[in-house]
């Protein structure tokens, strides 16, 4: 069963512009938000990652903003430029004391910033 | 620090045969996790290892199977490889450190597996 909606599936930003990518999931027994940026040929490397009991979190030109209530998290890229041009992956981490480090990955938004 | 490696980078295989791919995690992570990364169904989890334990599964045929090894660096074998198990396989490590969960997974670049 799916339980990471993410959208759009692909987004086109003007330079300077501000990207937002939007993930929603179905279960709240979940524990760690983070987003992955994935660059052709390259594996995820983990951009930012929230937990819920805070509702924003901010490093450089990314934040995220989380509503716990909505059961909504999303992605801001504040100036977005040309080497933000990738692929972004949200997911989830559901609650676990130890040894459930499983990712649940967002279907993917695929960004492309223009000159 | 060294990143996660994997080897080989890219493979092509013909039906029916089978496949090893390996994983060196960072220095010091003890958990392992593999992904296969499609077009198709994106990125979703197969398993994860700690202290050479399979300890998660995700919902994949019994031909995929893993393993790991005392130093941490892990395995992956597809048996009876099929079309439809082209794919980038990913591995990812973590510290794992025994009573304390940490979610911070860091990814290698990847196998790209062809099968025809």
């Amino acid at each position: 069963q799916q339980q990471v909606k993410q959208s759009p599936q692909s987004l086109i930003v003007q330079k300077g512009g501000i990207s937002i990518i939007n993930c929603a999931y179905e279960n709240t027994a979940f524990d760690y938000f983070p987003w992955y940026q994935q660059f052709p040929g390259k594996g995820p490397a983990l951009l930012i990652a929230i937990r819920p009991d805070v509702s924003e979190k901010k490093e450089g030109r990314f934040t995220i903003s989380f509503n716990k209530s909505a059961k909504q998290f999303s992605l801001h890229i504040m100036d977005s430029q040309p080497g933000d041009s990738a692929t972004y992956f949200c997911a989830v981490i559901p609650i676990s004391n130890f040894g459930n480090e499983k990712l649940t990955f967002g279907t993917g938004t695929r960004l492309t910033i223009i000159p | 620090k060294a990143g996660v490696t994997q080897t080989p980078r890219y493979l092509i295989k013909t039906r029916g045969q089978q496949v090893t791919l390996s994983c060196s995690p960072i220095s010091g992570h003890r958990s392992v996790s593999w992904y296969q990364q499609t077009p198709g169904q994106g990125l979703q989890f197969l398993f994860e290892y700690f202290s050479e334990t399979q300890r998660n599964k995700g919902n994949f045929p019994g031909r995929f199977s893993g393993r790991q090894f005392s130093n941490s660096r892990s395995e992956m074998n597809v048996s009876t490889l099929e079309l439809g198990d082209s794919a980038l396989y990913l591995c990812a490590s973590t510290k794992g450190a025994s009573g304390l969960v940490t979610y911070e997974q860091y990814f290698g670049p990847g196998t790209r597996l062809t099968v025809t």
